[in-house]
């Protein structure tokens, strides 16, 4: 089983639809969870941290479930704008080791 | 958040050349990280840069292949050597800092090895 696991999409959905995104990793030891959104052709950028308590910026949502071992990243009212690569990032306590998922790919059409 | 500029932005180099990769950022920071990302993969980590200490290399990854230097606490270059096709790839310079650890990158090197 990989580390971290996304589904690659993609996700196309229309303007202003809710789309969800979830991510599972394998190490319990997992401390601290993000979400990078990677335009095409350029780096990633953080998007938002996930916190256990959940994390809400505007129209973003992230929340954790530790039991089942997933994050998960909500867009509501989707924009043309969203359209990129999201990938979720998972760091190991102790040694901070960085894993990187594939990413989702969303695709938001007119 | 932390600001990066890698140099150069992209480069066409044939087989068998070397292509040195250059990082600069705009704090000081302990450790810097080199990673790759092949068209359509994820990020693969390549090793993580101490000031003043040998680089960490990944599983998979060797000095005599990717050189790196370290000379003081806002700088770090990737030197990819012998190049062969297989090397084309996106390579992005990362480091941590804020509150939460949060992962900054570079503009990244797109390198296409003819």
């Amino acid at each position: 089983r990989k580390e971290v696991e996304q589904d690659p999409g993609p996700f196309n959905v229309p303007e202003g639809a809710t789309v969800a995104f979830n991510c599972t990793y394998s190490n319990s030891a997992s401390q601290s969870f993000f979400w990078y959104r990677q335009d095409c052709r350029k780096e990633p950028k953080l998007l938002m941290s996930v916190y256990s308590s959940g994390n809400e910026d505007g129209r973003f949502t992230a929340q954790l479930n530790r039991a089942s071992q997933y994050i998960s990243l909500l867009i509501r009212d989707s924009k043309l704008s969203d359209s990129a690569t999201y990938l979720c990032v998972v760091i190991v306590g102790g040694y901070q080791k960085v894993t990187f998922g594939t990413g989702t790919k969303l695709q938001v059409i007119p | 958040s932390a600001v990066i500029s890698q140099k150069p932005s992209r480069d066409i180099c044939q087989r068998g050349t070397s292509l040195t990769i250059q990082c600069q950022v705009d704090s000081q920071v302990t450790m810097m990280f080199w990673y790759r990302q092949q068209p359509g993969q994820s990020l693969t980590l390549i090793a993580t840069a101490n000031q003043g200490s040998e680089a960490t290399y990944e599983s998979g990854f060797v000095i005599d292949k990717f050189p790196i230097s370290r000379p003081n606490l806002t700088f770090s270059t990737l030197t990819v050597s012998n190049m062969s096709p297989e090397d084309s790839s996106i390579y992005l310079c990362s480091v941590r800092s804020g509150r939460n650890n949060e992962q900054f990158f570079g503009p990244g090197t797109r390198l296409t090895v003819l």
